[in-house]
């Protein structure tokens, strides 16, 4: 199947820094890509859409600011969690669509001090 | 706003038993719904999925079963196996966009 492939996999970043979490499509292309969070025991819940070449959509709730979504290229999405507080701590996962099938990434760990 | 309701929220199979976990839906324009699989730590897996044209679909153990008057489909897992213990998501998608469900932990024990 297609690979979703996420970077870093786990980070671990002092509150008010900025973290930069990089996903992407290693053998297909992707005009859109999805950001998902998932809290412990928890359901995935969609945070954003990101466009290639545009900007990205927003879930009601979700601070654009805070989360910054560039898709640059076909193959690569990025979201930047600025300001990091311990109440960004989460999983990140990426995913994207390939001839009808949605995959995810491995997903990131983000754990703020 | 868009729901798919998941049930049970914990499942205890016995070893070789069915496994069987339950959706439903409110939006009748939801035009795919796949099945995912997450082990800890790791991003989810998709398993097996099927359109709302199709009653049921059937792929080695897994089998979902899909109703679309009542708005709710199922994934059936034969001769469940410890390593099928995991947490199991069901999804809706309208125009590429996932509603996931609430997930359930499936344990399958000896």
């Amino acid at each position: 199947g297609a690979v979703v492939s996420q970077h870093p996999s786990w980070v671990i970043c002092k509150s008010g820094t900025s973290v930069k979490i990089e996903c992407r499509s290693l053998d297909f292309q992707a005009t859109t890509m999805f950001w998902y969070r998932q809290f412990p025991k928890q359901s995935l819940m969609l945070m954003a859409t990101s466009n290639e070449g545009s900007k990205a959509t927003y879930e009601q709730g979700v601070e654009k600011d805070k989360f910054l979504i560039n898709h640059a290229s076909l193959t690569l999405s990025t979201l930047t969690v600025t300001s990091a507080h311990p109440e960004d701590s989460s999983f990140y996962i990426c995913s994207a669509f390939n001839t009808g099938e949605l995959f995810f990434g491995e997903g990131s760990r983000l754990t703020v001090l | 706003q868009q729901q798919v309701k998941q049930s049970p929220q914990s499942l205890i199979v016995q070893k070789g038993g069915i496994s069987i976990i339950n959706c439903a839906y409110e939006n009748t324009a939801f035009d795919y719904f796949p099945w995912y699989q997450q082990f800890p730590g790791k991003g989810p897996a998709l398993l097996i999925a099927i359109r709302p044209d199709v009653s049921e679909k059937k792929e080695g153990r897994f089998t979902i079963s899909f109703n679309k008057s009542a708005k709710q489909f199922s994934l059936h897992i034969m001769d469940s196996q410890p390593g099928d213990s995991a947490t199991y998501f069901c999804a809706a998608t309208l125009n590429e966009k996932l509603t996931f469900g609430t997930g359930t932990r499936l344990t399958i024990i000896p």
